[in-house]
């Protein structure tokens, strides 16, 4: 079975500082991986995607992921962090069967002015 | 551009009551599901439908029933609600679910309810 470890529940960092989210995952597979992120009182909204087609995946708001086999890792960064990505993010893998995303722990980002 | 729909968006229910969340989509998406969210436990799969007149349960059924009404609509019932299923309830679907293939999904804005 399929499970995601989000590593840090909370992480602060200042405007225009990098972002790091860490996501590792376990799967026998190859796997379908996707970072999704939830602002205040929304549901999810999918920000990346990894299919397989390239490891270096870009998404949307400056956002993107690097698949790793190796680490069996899918890290997100941004560059330069806004005020405006402060959210939930969640990174997600899917089984093989493709009818069910694992959902990791999620990590809540702050943005400091 | 609806997308997901969810009513209600909040509910408040005494221990023992029944509700049924209701959800629909406008994307001709074949697949549904019901996701909830707990703190620091991330969205956990309560049951899908990968496609109309199917339903399959997901990792955590108990207590739950569902019913695929058409391809736009899928609802959640608490036949006798406690405590431990307050939550905040998601709804979501994709074009399609079959191996090797997974779009992601559209997700509706969540029903929070909470249960005295």
């Amino acid at each position: 079975a399929q499970s995601v470890t989000q590593l840090g529940s909370h992480v602060s960092v200042s405007e225009g500082a990098l972002v790091l989210l860490r996501c590792n995952y376990s799967s026998s597979v190859p796997p379908y991986l996707f970072w999704y992120v939830q602002y205040p009182n929304q549901g999810l909204q999918l920000l990346l995607k990894y299919t397989s087609a390239a490891t270096l995946v870009k998404g949307i708001n400056g956002f993107e992921a690097e698949f790793k086999k190796s680490e069996t890792s899918f890290h997100l960064t941004k560059p330069s962090a806004h005020m405006s990505d402060a959210a939930e993010y969640f990174c997600a893998v899917s089984n093989n069967a493709g009818n069910m995303l694992t959902f990791g722990g999620g990590t809540r980002l702050m943005v400091k002015p | 551009n609806a997308g997901v729909t969810q009513t209600p968006k909040f509910q408040v229910l005494k221990t023992g009551q029944s509700m049924t969340l209701q959800c629909a989509q406008d994307m001709n998406h074949n697949s549904m599901y019901w996701y909830r969210q707990d703190p620091g436990m991330g969205l956990r799969l309560i049951y899908y439908s990968a496609s109309e007149g199917t339903t399959d349960k997901g990792e955590v059924p108990n207590g739950y029933n569902v019913s695929r009404l058409n391809k736009r609509e899928f609802s959640l019932r608490l036949e006798s609600a406690a405590p431990s299923q307050t939550s905040v309830y998601f709804c979501a679907s994709s074009p399609e679910a079959r191996a090797g293939l997974n779009y992601g999904y559209t997700f509706g804005s969540g029903t929070r309810l909470t249960v005295v």
